[in-house]
């Protein structure tokens, strides 16, 4: 079975630095897609990146990228000129490939970012 | 706007008592979702349906069921509730055709069993 690990429940950072989240995962498989969604106190899950493990050049969405290293099995997600509103709590997710679509979540990192 | 609606928003709820969460989508998506968040626990999944008239089993599946007899409804009842089901529940959605692409979230359902 698949398991998520974030051995980070809390972090902090000041406003316009980087942070990086880390996330590790356990899996047999060899073709399968990894994720960070965050969810801001309104409760609401936003998609804030996608990797698929084929690929070796690591995703980038804006601010937030992502260091793919999967001989390591490791996802982490860097956050750079950190905002205010990202303040949030962020969740790595592993997805395998199958026709079902589940998502294995992590614990979750809770960020606050500090003006 | 297109997207998931889930009712109620927050529930108390007396141990023992049925109690139905509602989940409906209106984009066609085959697949659909239920989950518990728990701090400390991330989300799991409790419950899933790759198509109408079909579900199957997730992680934590104890003391739940769930129907799907159209596309666009998934409820989740549970049974007769008990205090460890306090939990905030989400209900999500993906397209069969991009299900690697993720999912779209309702925005929760915050039920506490007292």
């Amino acid at each position: 079975a698949q398991t998520v690990t974030q051995s980070q429940p809390e972090m902090s950072v000041q406003e316009a630095e980087t942070v990086t989240l880390s996330c590790t995962y356990d899996t047999s498989e060899n073709n399968y897609y990894l994720f960070w969604y965050k969810q801001p106190p309104s409760r609401q899950m936003i998609l804030v990146i996608r990797q698929e493990a084929y690929k070796q050049q690591n995703a980038t969405e804006n601010r937030f990228s992502v260091n793919f290293q999967k001989a390591a099995k490791s996802f982490s997600l860097k956050i750079s000129d950190s905002q205010l509103g990202d303040t949030a709590m962020y969740f790595c997710a592993f997805m395998k490939q199958s026709n079902t679509g589940k998502l294995i979540f992590g614990q979750g990192t809770t960020l606050q970012v500090k003006p | 706007i297109a997207g998931i609606t889930q009712a109620p928003t927050s529930q108390i709820l007396a141990a023992g008592r049925r109690m139905t969460l509602r989940c409906t989508q209106d984009m066609r998506h085959n697949a659909m979702y239920w989950y518990r968040q728990d701090l400390g626990l991330g989300l799991r999944l409790i419950h899933y349906s790759n198509t109408a008239g079909t579900t199957g089993k997730g992680e934590v599946p104890d003391g739940y069921s769930v129907s799907r007899a159209n596309t666009d409804d998934f409820p989740l009842t549970l049974a007769s509730a008990v205090p460890s089901q306090t939990s905030v529940y989400f209900c999500a959605s993906s397209p069969q055709f991009a299900i690697t692409y993720g999912y779209t979230f309702g925005s929760g359902t915050r039920l506490t069993v007292v």
